[in-house]
């Protein structure tokens, strides 16, 4: 069964402390793995698209990597406005997006 | 210059009731979606219409019925709303159907069943 599992549940940090959070996935044929960023009473708010294991993609403080069971979002040196629920999707062979539970991140200034 | 547009934003009803959410998106995408996010943060596609056509219909009760009276524009109908309908609803929409193309979401409806 396609699955996605996002951890860990949330996470706080430091305002200028680098971590990474991660999201793990078994799917039939993977056409694309998407992170999105999601504010508290707002929808989704798309971030990256990744689409082969290798591929690397960057925005800001904000960097995404892709393996073939995991995606890494590295947030380096984060700002109290990089607060917020980061939801990780994969698209399944049927062009389905299955979407993991999101990580909790809170910047502390 | 809002790309996708949900009404209302927030709905509070009687058990029972009927209601409906509408969505709109200016963005020329051919595909739209109606997704269910309950409190615990979990996103589930409910339906999705690819120019008028419904073409994903999960596992979801008969009361909720979607209706695309143009590719812009996908509405969502709830009959007899039940308790635990109460939830976050988001339309989001696409360029198409195919891999990789990115969802883009409307702010959400808040809907809670009294």
């Amino acid at each position: 069964e396609d699955q996605v599992t996002q951890s860990p549940e949330a996470l706080r940090l430091q305002e200028g402390e680098s971590s990474s959070l991660n999201c793990s996935y078994t799917v039939s044929g993977l056409r694309g793995l998407f992170w999105y960023r999601q504010d508290p009473g707002k929808g989704p708010e798309f971030l990256f698209t990744l689409y082969s294991a290798g591929e690397e993609k960057e925005k800001e403080r904000l960097k995404a990597t892709l393996t073939k069971k995991e995606s890494f979002l590295h947030i380096t040196a984060p700002k109290p406005e990089d607060s917020a629920t980061y939801l990780c999707a994969v698209q399944d062979s049927n062009y389905q997006l299955i979407w993991g539970a999101g990580t909790k991140l809170i910047i502390k200034p | 210059d809002t790309a996708v547009s949900q009404t209302p934003k927030y709905l509070v009803t009687q058990m029972g009731n009927d209601k409906s959410i509408k969505c709109e998106q200016n963005l020329g995408h051919d595909t739209m979606y109606w997704y269910k996010q309950d409190s615990k943060k979990f996103l589930k596609i409910m339906f999705s219409y690819n120019n008028k056509e419904l073409i994903i219909n999960e596992t979801v009760p008969n009361r909720f019925s979607p209706k695309s009276p143009d590719k812009a524009h996908l509405n969502l109908h709830i009959n007899s709303l039940e308790l635990g309908d109460s939830a976050v609803y988001f339309c989001a929409s696409s360029q198409d159907m195919t891999g990789g193309k990115t969802q883009y979401f409307g702010p959400g409806t808040r809907l809670l069943v009294l």
